[in-house]
């Protein structure tokens, strides 16, 4: 089946530095992948959309010069999360369409910003 | 704002039983169902969708759908202790691929 290579799975960082974050197709090619955050006990928000070759499409109320996500690839999408706070610390999941009507997700990455 | 409900439970169900577990939605256009399981610490896993009305089957899970009440259930049929984790009900947003999640039911079954 599909899978999505998701990493780092576990990162933690200081106040102030950015964390790239990548998401690899791997048998397959993601024209759009998707970004969430989840909260501890909450469900997972979309926070973006990225298309390959094209901007990424941002929820409202996601800071688009905080959260950079890049699509160069068809199979290569990642997320940079610049001056992360402590606020920021979140686990985030990237998800990429497959077929017709389906989503396959990478494994998270736990983030903790100190 | 498109939602998705669900009660967040505990859902506690003894072992063997039958677990129903619930969601409604606020799209009206959606036509895509999902229902994922989360294991703490864990990214979502697709245990079923569903597209068209009525009840779809797949070994001990059977999902069911009504368009007309915008309602989507879950059904876990002799429940394992395995089985004890937030089950996570996703909508399809109607006219882009995107998912809109509810914020899970927690499922305890007791040994």
């Amino acid at each position: 089946g599909a899978v999505v290579s998701q990493h780092p799975s576990r990162v933690i960082c200081k106040s102030g530095t950015s964390v790239k974050i990548e998401c690899r197709s791997l048998d397959f090619q993601a024209t759009t992948m998707f970004w969430y955050r989840q909260f501890p006990k909450q469900s997972l928000m979309l926070m973006a959309t990225s298309n390959e070759g094209s901007k990424a499409t941002y929820e409202q109320g996601v800071e688009k010069d905080k959260f950079l996500i890049n699509h160069a690839s068809l199979t290569l999408s990642t997320l940079t999360v610049t001056s992360a706070h402590p606020e920021d610390s979140s686990f985030y999941i990237c998800s990429a369409s497959v077929g017709d009507s389906g989503y396959t997700f990478g494994s998270g990455t736990r983030l903790t910003v100190v | 704002q498109k939602e998705v409900e669900q009660n967040s439970g505990p859902l506690s169900v003894p072992e063997g039983a039958i677990a129903s577990l619930n969601c409604t939605y606020s799209d009206r256009g959606s036509q895509s169902f999902f229902w994922y399981r989360q294991y703490s610490g864990k990214s979502p896993e697709l245990i079923m969708s569903i597209y068209s009305n009525g009840d779809k089957e797949d070994g001990r899970f059977t999902a069911q759908l009504n368009k007309a009440s915008q309602y989507v259930s879950l059904l876990i049929r002799d429940s394992q202790p395995s089985d004890s984790a937030t089950y996570l009900c996703a909508v399809e947003q109607a006219g882009r691929r995107a998912l809109t999640f509810g914020s899970g039911t927690r499922l305890q079954v007791q040994p």
